[in-house]
């Protein structure tokens, strides 16, 4: 079935980069996306990219797609304190649903 | 422009007992999706409405049921409630069913079953 996969944890230094992966198994993906949800809040789209892209920046923010192995990360350039969150990996495609990973808790330590 | 609102924020119930969560999405926004989100499973899909229509159904049980009004207001009702049900609910509005729409959340609903 469809599902989405990402590593639990991370722990980085403030203004190191953190590289968050993704892995996912329904290849009719179209948009693959990273949400980012502080405590009590809820998930904030951080950005997207479309299945025939590689790459897309976005400031600090850059997001590398491999199609072939389905295969998403995030990275973020000069990690900050404020970056402490959870983030998530979601896929659409073919159903239109959204399929969420578990979510990977970044600690940016001071 | 107000973002996505959810009523209440927090509910305590027992178990066997129903709840109702409400969501209001996004002006001008007529889809609305529900997610149950648990430490354990990440956010897992509930449903989606589009037009007063469920257009998409995760794997919940029948207990699991949902509406849209025709404001595009969702509610979404959980009966006979387990313990396994405490969870933070969350709801989602996009402007519409197209896949290159994206999806705002509200802050959740915080279920705590007892």
């Amino acid at each position: 079935g469809e599902d989405v996969e990402q590593s639990l944890f991370l722990s980085v230094r403030e203004g190191d980069s953190s590289v968050i992966n993704c892995t996912y198994t329904d290849s009719s993906s179209t948009y693959l996306y990273w949400y980012k949800q502080e405590p009590g809040a809820g998930l904030q789209l951080l950005t997207y990219i479309f299945s025939n892209m590689d790459m897309k920046q976005d400031q600090r923010l850059t997001v590398l797609l491999n199609k072939k192995d389905k295969h998403l990360s995030l990275r973020i350039a000069d990690t900050q304190t404020g970056d402490s969150a959870i983030y998530f990996c979601a896929a659409r495609g073919g159903t239109y649903k959204y399929i969420f990973g578990t979510g990977t808790r970044l600690k940016v330590l001071a | 422009k107000a973002g996505v609102t959810q009523t209440p924020r927090y509910l305590i119930k027992t178990r066997g007992q129903q709840v109702t969560l409400s969501c209001s999405p996004i002006s001008g926004h007529r889809s609305v999706s529900w997610y149950q989100q648990t430490p354990g499973q990440g956010l897992q899909f509930l449903f989606e409405y589009f037009s007063e229509t469920q257009r998409n159904k995760g794997n919940f049980p029948g207990r699991f049921s949902g509406r849209q009004f025709s404001n595009s207001r969702s509610e979404m009702n959980v009966s006979t409630l387990e313990l396994g049900d405490s969870a933070l609910y969350l709801c989602a509005s996009s402007p519409g069913l197209a896949v290159n729409n994206e999806q705002f959340f509200g802050p959740g609903t915080r279920l705590t079953v007892l």
